[in-house]
């Protein structure tokens, strides 16, 4: 099993432009989310969903959207990317309330 | 890179009762972060500590960080049921890239 795998990386963005951020769970967990680390802020829910078919909006929703068409995999879109946005991004997942299992995270720069 | 140890994978204590979770880490600790998960709610941020020696308090919770910036220590004083859930540390290493412990599952029993 691989885990919960994250791509890209790294990635640079100018302000405006889209991209999706990709999230792969091999482990069958219903639950997966997204976050994002800021300096001094710790980590933070942007969106999460409990099945495919089901997702919820966590603290901090804004300019970003998710899809659950499918068990494994949980894209996060930035559809207008802002500065604001840089930032380090993890996706999590876990078996019901089992301990979550993160992915390597994707440093995201928004020019 | 840089791995969080944290011991012990998970404590079953009696209602107030207190109890320590341990975070090590093998390099440098530029940044630790503890967390609760709660199902449901993702997870909760508590404290963040930077500065060796620090310590920080909110309520019965306390954490601090060694001298050294290798390892932290978070201290629940008369746990109560509430304090159950899943404590997990994380780190940001120098290199900008952050990493988490295991996990500690904590049961408070009435």
């Amino acid at each position: 099993n691989a885990g919960v795998t994250q791509t890209p990386k790294f990635h640079i963005l100018k302000t405006g432009q889209s991209m999706t951020l990709q999230c792969a769970q091999d482990m069958n967990h219903g639950y997966l989310s997204w976050y994002r680390q800021d300096p001094g802020m710790g980590l933070r829910r942007i969106h999460y969903s409990v099945a495919a078919g089901i997702t919820d909006k966590g603290e901090v929703p804004d300019g970003y959207n998710v899809s659950r068409s499918n068990t494994e995999d949980f894209p996060l879109r930035l559809e207008s990317a802002a500065p604001s946005q840089t930032s380090v991004y993890f996706c999590a997942s876990s078996y019901g309330d089992e301990k979550l299992f993160f992915g390597s995270g994707t440093q995201l720069s928004v020019l | 890179s840089q791995e969080l140890e944290q011991s012990p994978q998970s404590l079953i204590v009696q209602e107030g009762k207190n109890l320590t979770i341990n975070c090590t880490s093998s390099k440098t600790l530029y940044g630790l972060y503890w967390y609760k998960q709660k199902y449901g709610e993702g997870l909760i941020f508590l404290m963040m500590l930077q500065k060796g020696g620090e310590e920080k308090s909110h309520e019965k919770i306390t954490a601090k960080l060694d001298e050294k910036k290798q390892q932290s220590s978070l201290h629940i004083t008369a746990s109560q049921p509430s304090h159950a859930g899943i404590y997990l540390c994380g780190a940001d290493s120098n290199a900008g890239k952050s990493t988490f412990g295991d996990g500690t599952t904590l049961t408070v029993k009435p």
